[in-house]
């Protein structure tokens, strides 16, 4: 079975710092692959996704995240934190084709410093 | 993208009582749409996924009998919680997967007394 682990639970960065959030994930097959944000009150918003081909992939707000296969890794990065980005960051893995089930890591809560 | 809305967006209940959550697409007819819950400061974790006019594929350690779902049309999966314990105080989300992107309602916050 698949999984996921974030090892941070919480990251506290300054606003214009640079930002990694890690992910590892454990699958059998090519993984599908996700970064979803999480605000309170707000529901789950896709940042990016992974499913083949350039294994550098460009999400919305400015994200970006690398597939390494060889450390099974998938790892969320932002060159620029901004105040708004403070949220719950989930990585997650699907599986079962068109219609994948996801399997998310615990989830990573960043913090942004003025 | 696909738009999914779930009703009531909380809810809170006598223990004992059961309570149904809904999840609608609004604009895509969806075969397969999924249940999730997340408990607080927690991932999210699958329950089942819920396949319109048939029974729905429980997740291995999720009562059946204890959370039915109901998928009856394209745009409609139900999930009520029967004889709901506090230990059922949850965030429910359901989704559906459209054009390779899965897209997430609001989320139902169940509140057991």
């Amino acid at each position: 079975a698949q999984s996921v682990t974030q090892p941070d639970i919480h990251i506290t960065v300054s606003e214009g710092a640079s930002l990694e959030l890690r992910c590892n994930y454990s699958y059998g097959a090519t993984p599908y692959l996700f970064w979803y944000v999480q605000s309170p009150g707000q529901g789950l918003q896709l940042l990016l996704k992974y499913f083949s081909g350039d294994t550098l992939v460009q999400g919305i707000k400015g994200f970006e995240a690398e597939f390494k296969r060889s450390q099974s890794s998938f790892n969320l990065r932002k060159p620029s934190v901004h105040w708004s980005d403070a949220a719950e960051y989930f990585c997650a893995v699907g599986s079962g084709g068109s219609n994948y089930k996801l399997t998310f890591g615990k989830g990573t809560l960043l913090t942004v410093n003025p | 993208g696909a738009v999914v809305s779930q009703h009531p967006s909380w809810v809170i209940c006598k223990s004992g009582t059961s309570v149904k959550i809904e999840c609608r697409s609004l604009d895509f007819q969806a075969t397969t749409m999924f249940w999730y819950r997340q408990f607080p400061k927690q991932s999210l974790m699958l329950m089942a996924t819920s396949n319109e006019g048939s029974k729905a594929t429980y997740e291995q350690g999720v009562e059946k009998d204890k959370f039915l779902i109901n998928h009856a049309s394209l745009t409609l999966s139900t999930l009520t919680v029967t004889s709901a314990h506090p230990e059922d105080s949850s965030f429910y989300i359901c989704s559906l997967t459209q054009g390779g992107e899965q897209y997430f309602g609001p989320g139902t916050r169940l509140t057991v007394t």
